[in-house]
Order: C-alpha cells, then sequence, then structure tokens
C-alpha cells in the first residue's frame, strides 16, 4: 500500500501570504488529522477530518483552515501568514475503528 | 500540568543494553496509546500499540500500560545504534465526536557504540 503524500514538501513564503498544503491519505483511510511541529512546541494538533467534516480542532488562530474532499484527501490552508508559523506541518491518517495515525513525510513551511 | 510528560533526555544506553523510556499522561479518558519514533528531519512513524492494562511485547520493543496510574512506558531491548531517536508518546482520546492524539515533547534515545 502507498503511505502517506504530502506536497509540497518544502514551502517558502512571505509574511501576510497564504499557503496551501495537500494531504493524500492511505487507500482506504478516511480520517485525516493536521499537526504542527516546531522544537519549542513540539507536536500539536491542528484538526481532524472525517467524510469531509471537521470533527476536531485544535487551539490554534482561525488563519488555520482545512478542508476534505469526497476522496479523502484533505488540504490545509493559512493566511495571513506570520513568521512564527515556519514549522514542519504533518499529516496523519487512520483507518476506523483503529485509531493508529499514519504520518505523512511533512511540509517544511519557512517563512520569512 | 502537562497533558503528556516525557523526559526530554538525552537518555544515552549502550549498545546491546535495555533502554527504558516513560511517559505519563493526565487524561484519564485516554483508552489507547501509541509509541512514534522520529529520526532527525524525519516524520514520526509507528512502532507500538498498547490498548489495555499490562505488557505488549513485539520483537524487541515492550510497551507497558498501567491506567491507574496513567503511566506508559516502552523498553527497548538488545539497543542498536539505528534507535537512536527520539521517542514521541501518544495518548488518544475520543473528543468531539472524533479522534485526538496529543504528544509528548519526546524523548531523545542515543545507543552508544
Amino acid at each position: 500500500k502507498a503511505g502517506v503524500t504530502q506536497t509540497p514538501r518544502y514551502l517558502i513564503k512571505t509574511r501576510g501570504q497564504q499557503v496551501t498544503l495537500s494531504c493524500s491519505p492511505i487507500s482506504g483511510h478516511r480520517s485525516v488529522s493536521w499537526y504542527q511541529q516546531t522544537p519549542g512546541q513540539g507536536l500539536q494538533f491542528l484538526f481532524e477530518y472525517f467524510s469531509e467534516t471537521q470533527r476536531n480542532k485544535g487551539n490554534f488562530p482561525g488563519r488555520f483552515s482545512g478542508r476534505q474532499f469526497s476522496n479523502s484527501r484533505s488540504e490545509m490552508n493559512v493566511s495571513t501568514l506570520e513568521l512564527g508559523d515556519s514549522a514542519l506541518y504533518l499529516c496523519a491518517t487512520a483507518y476506523e475503528p483503529r485509531y493508529e495515525q499514519f504520518f505523512g513525510p511533512g511540509t517544511r513551511l519557512t517563512v520569512l | 500540568q502537562k497533558e503528556v510528560e516525557q523526559n526530554s533526555g538525552p537518555l544515552s544506553v549502550p549498545e546491546g543494553a535495555i533502554a527504558s523510556l516513560n511517559c505519563t499522561y493526565s487524561d484519564r479518558g485516554s483508552q489507547s496509546f501509541f509509541w512514534y519514533r522520529q529520526y532527525s528531519g524525519k516524520s514520526p512513524e509507528l512502532i507500538m500499540s498498547i490498548y489495555s492494562n499490562g505488557d505488549k511485547e513485539d520483537g524487541r520493543f515492550t510497551a507497558q500500560l498501567n491506567k491507574a496510574s496513567q503511566y506508559v512506558s516502552l523498553l527497548i531491548r538488545d539497543s542498536q545504534p539505528s534507535d537512536s531517536a527520539t521517542y514521541l508518546c501518544a495518548p488518544h482520546i475520543l473528543t468531539g465526536g472524533g479522534n485526538k492524539l496529543t504528544f509528548g515533547t519526546g524523548t531523545q534515545l542515543k545507543v552508544e557504540l
């Protein structure tokens, strides 16, 4: 089975811009979660989608949003980028009723 | 109190020794527990899942869970240099109708020759 894929792998943006990241889950996985990883804060939960619905949301500002398509692929969007948004953004997918999450390689976002 | 606590390390063990990694969590609603290994510059890789109290063994890895003490651990036997990585503990809870993993900051393990 192919693993979780994320695109792009690297991204450089400037403050004030917006960015869209994409995640394609493992075949059959309908739950997609997004995480932000920084050296100071570790892995922090952004949100989870299942069947095109956001089921859970972490403690991030509204500039962070996401969506899921009918084929379970998911995108997350960050608007009005700030320097502090520089991080590794990871998506993880799961096959319910099992809750094991499998991570993609991540998108490294640098905000200048 | 942090939701998930792990010693940041580094934890140094000689090759062939047993590495013991510990994790405590605060949410008693946590039902499943996962251990991830993350190499520098890579994404986390799931290495162990444990769902009930007791021990679970998989190859050189043994996960131990004590829900009453809110404690979960990972033992790595016959440690190899390739085990050098950061190990993340992640309790799972059902919340808001969905799933959530809360990660500890991880323990850095160094296996020395």
